[in-house]
């Protein structure tokens, strides 16, 4: 089976621009997640989608968004880029919600100059 | 709240040197769920074991064990034989199940360095 993909690998922005990822789930996983992983603040949740619903929310600014469609696959999109928004982007993909072990993708790597 | 503590945030030992890497969590839940992952110098995150909190067996898979001791609150992850393909970040993890879904709080890491 195909592991978790997530595209770009690597993004280059500017204050202010708005930027959109995007994740492919393992086949059959319904569950998403995404995170985010800074030096400073280590890996923090963003959000969860289960059934293209979004079922929960970490401690995020309004600016950050997502959603997901049909065939599991997720998108999340940043608005008004801040410097402190450059992270590592990684996005997980499990079968369920509660309980279940999460497969990480590789990650975006997103610099905001 | 739900808090993972991972006191150690660097250990350097030698090739073939035993390592425990320690993980104390907090939370109110009855039924919860611990994690271990790795990070290797690539980037992705790795999952190596889940345990729940009624289970408080043991695991061993090949070099690695855990040790799982609800009265201490504590989840410790052990390398048998370090190699330095074991170097990396580990990650504990901890997940709710009321009202958290699938998400996972994470340690802040404890990055192994292995030295040949």
């Amino acid at each position: 089976k195909a592991g978790v993909t997530q595209t770009p690998r690597y993004l280059i922005k500017t204050r202010g621009q708005q930027v959109t990822l995007s994740c492919s789930p393992i086949s059959g996983h319904r569950s998403v997640s995404w995170y985010q992983q800074t030096p400073g603040q280590g890996l923090q949740f963003l959000f969860e989608y289960f059934s293209e619903t979004q079922r929960n929310k970490g401690n995020f600014p309004g600016r950050f968004s997502g959603r997901q469609f049909s065939n599991s696959r997720s998108e999340m999109n940043v608005s008004t880029l801040e410097l402190g928004d450059s992270a590592l982007y990684l996005c997980a993909s499990s079968l369920g919600q509660v309980g279940y072990e999460q497969y990480f993708g590789p990650g975006t790597r997103l610099t905001v100059t | 709240a739900q808090k993972v503590t991972q006191a150690q945030t660097e250990i350097s030992v030698v090739e073939k040197e035993d390592v425990t890497l320690d993980c104390v969590y907090e939370t109110r839940d009855t039924t919860y769920y611990l994690f271990w992952y790795k990070q290797p110098p690539s980037g992705e995150l790795v999952f190596l074991i889940r345990r729940n909190s009624f289970d408080e067996q043991n695991e061993i898979s090949g070099r690695y064990s855990w040790n799982f001791q609800k009265s201490t609150s504590s989840f410790n992850f052990t390398i048998t034989a370090s190699q330095v393909v074991d170097s990396a970040v580990y990650f504990c993890a901890l997940s709710g199940v009321y009202n958290q879904g699938g998400k996972l709080i994470f340690g802040q890491g404890t990055e192994l360095s292995v030295k040949p």
